[in-house]
């Protein structure tokens, strides 16, 4: 079955404790991205990535890190997680820039 | 600065009644037009775009879209709504077909369908 998937689907964690996101998709797609939504506030990009090694911010890339070693996998790292930083984070792909397949969701406290 | 208004925060509609959901933009160049659900606790699911051709389009679950260029709108419309149809919908637009267009968001619309 196609999909992103993501993990953990919840955490809660505190403030400046490291933490990590894994997205995996198993349809050999070379553009990824990352979203935190937030109510009110819709979708918000926080880094993309084209193919595989190339990484570029979004609109909100503050406080994050991506990688893309290799193309099923962008994992989103939060180096010090901070409140402000509390959301649902997508992760999602697509072949070219088509439609997004997007994963179920992460969503982060942090308290 | 390019933007894309989903101007009614929540949309309540009847069952078995249609419902139309409201989007407008503004970019520059031809832009590339989608329409995403969001269901309670899930991720977006994608359920139509319009890229070139007839300015009505067809998607998943019986929804379609109008693209209109001169009103720069792309509404979502569906004849007879269901109650399952109560979710979440984004609009959002990519200005063109270059690597470097990201797609821009609408805030959503909250769509409630009561029996």
């Amino acid at each position: 079955e196609a999909q992103v998937t993501q993990n953990p689907r919840y955490l809660i964690t505190v403030t400046g404790k490291k933490l990590t996101v894994t997205c995996s998709q198993n349809m050999n797609h070379e553009y990824m991205s990352w979203y935190r939504q937030d109510p009110g506030l819709g979708l918000r990009q926080i880094y993309y990535s084209m193919n595989v090694e190339v990484t570029d911010k979004g609109d909100v890339p503050e406080g994050y890190k991506v990688s893309r070693k290799e193309k099923r996998n962008f994992p989103l790292i939060l180096e010090s997680p901070s409140p402000n930083q509390t959301s649902l984070y997508f992760c999602a792909s697509s072949l070219s820039l088509g439609e997004l397949f997007f994963g179920e969701g992460s969503r982060l406290t942090v308290l | 600065a390019q933007s894309v208004a989903q101007p009614e925060d929540q949309v309540n509609v009847a069952e078995g009644n249609p419902l139309t959901v409201k989007c407008t933009y503004s970019v520059s160049g031809n832009p590339y037009l989608f329409w995403y659900v969001q269901y309670p606790n899930r991720g977006l699911q994608f359920l139509l775009k319009y890229i070139t051709g007839d300015n009505l389009v067809k998607g998943s679950y019986g929804f379609e879209a109008e693209f209109n260029k001169s009103q720069t709108s792309f509404h979502l419309k569906k004849p007879s709504a269901l109650v399952s149809d109560s979710a979440l919908y984004f609009c959002a637009v990519r200005p063109g077909w270059d690597s470097n267009y990201q797609l821009i968001w609408g805030a959503g619309t909250k769509l409630i369908i009561k029996p």
